[in-house]
């Protein structure tokens, strides 16, 4: 299965400012994912990234909030825009060509601390 | 739309015991498929175990094993002869086809 190389894996900013979360993926890939995991919960889909088109979010998401670009299929980032200490969370990105096989792999997530 | 249901929090077993993580799904689709995950404190989401809902035999490996009732829409976890290096949060997902459904986890403790 595809391994998932996410960075940065850790970082704390400044409200107001933007933080940009990428993952390159060591093959290609038909699918990839974005997360949002709160302290001590679940995952939340954030948005399907699609290869060169505009990503699908999921309700309650927004591009102007996240936006996300997948220049390729083994590429993608995903941008926190404008943070809020409410954006404080693990984001994970997740990949998957046969998943049916593999099933989905993740990235080591990234630690997002907004102060 | 697809739920997930964990109703178990938290669940502690001594070493080398065996332990049943219980999951609940919700889907009107027939063809899917039932994933359970395990994140340790590393945050690295792991594959456990994987089951396609056509299949009718209850997936394997190693020390991992599911009971898969589709009809009743049940898949448990029971991970036998547990290990120190088990503990951790483990997810059921579910994916119909493509996107997943994530449950809220069971932190599992595993006592020396």
């Amino acid at each position: 299965s595809a391994v998932i190389s996410q960075k940065p894996s850790r970082d704390i900013c400044q409200r107001g400012t933007s933080l940009t979360i990428q993952c390159q993926v060591d093959s290609q890939v038909t699918m990839m994912f974005w997360y949002r995991q709160q302290p001590g919960q679940s995952l939340t889909l954030i948005a399907t990234a699609n290869q060169g088109s505009e990503a699908t979010y999921e309700s309650g998401f927004v591009i102007d909030k996240f936006p996300i670009s997948r220049p390729n299929l083994t590429f993608s980032t995903l941008t926190v825009s404008n943070m809020s200490p409410e954006d404080s969370s693990i984001y994970l990105c997740s990949a998957a060509s046969q998943f049916t096989t593999y099933g989905y792999t993740f990235g080591s997530g990234t630690r997002l601390t907004v102060v | 739309a697809q739920t997930v249901t964990q109703s178990q929090p938290e669940m502690s077993v001594q070493e080398a015991e065996t332990v049943t993580l219980s999951c609940t799904y919700d889907t009107s689709e027939n063809n899917y498929y039932l994933f359970w995950y395990k994140q340790p404190p590393s945050r690295q989401m792991i594959l456990v175990i994987r089951q396609e809902a056509y299949k009718q035999q209850n997936a394997t490996e190693n020390r991992f094993s599911v009971n898969f009732q589709k009809a009743a829409k049940s898949f448990s976890l029971k991970i036998s002869d547990s290990q120190l290096g088990d503990t951790a949060m483990y997810f059921c997902a579910l994916s119909v086809p493509e996107k997943l459904t994530f449950g809220t986890g069971t932190r599992l403790t595993i006592i020396p």
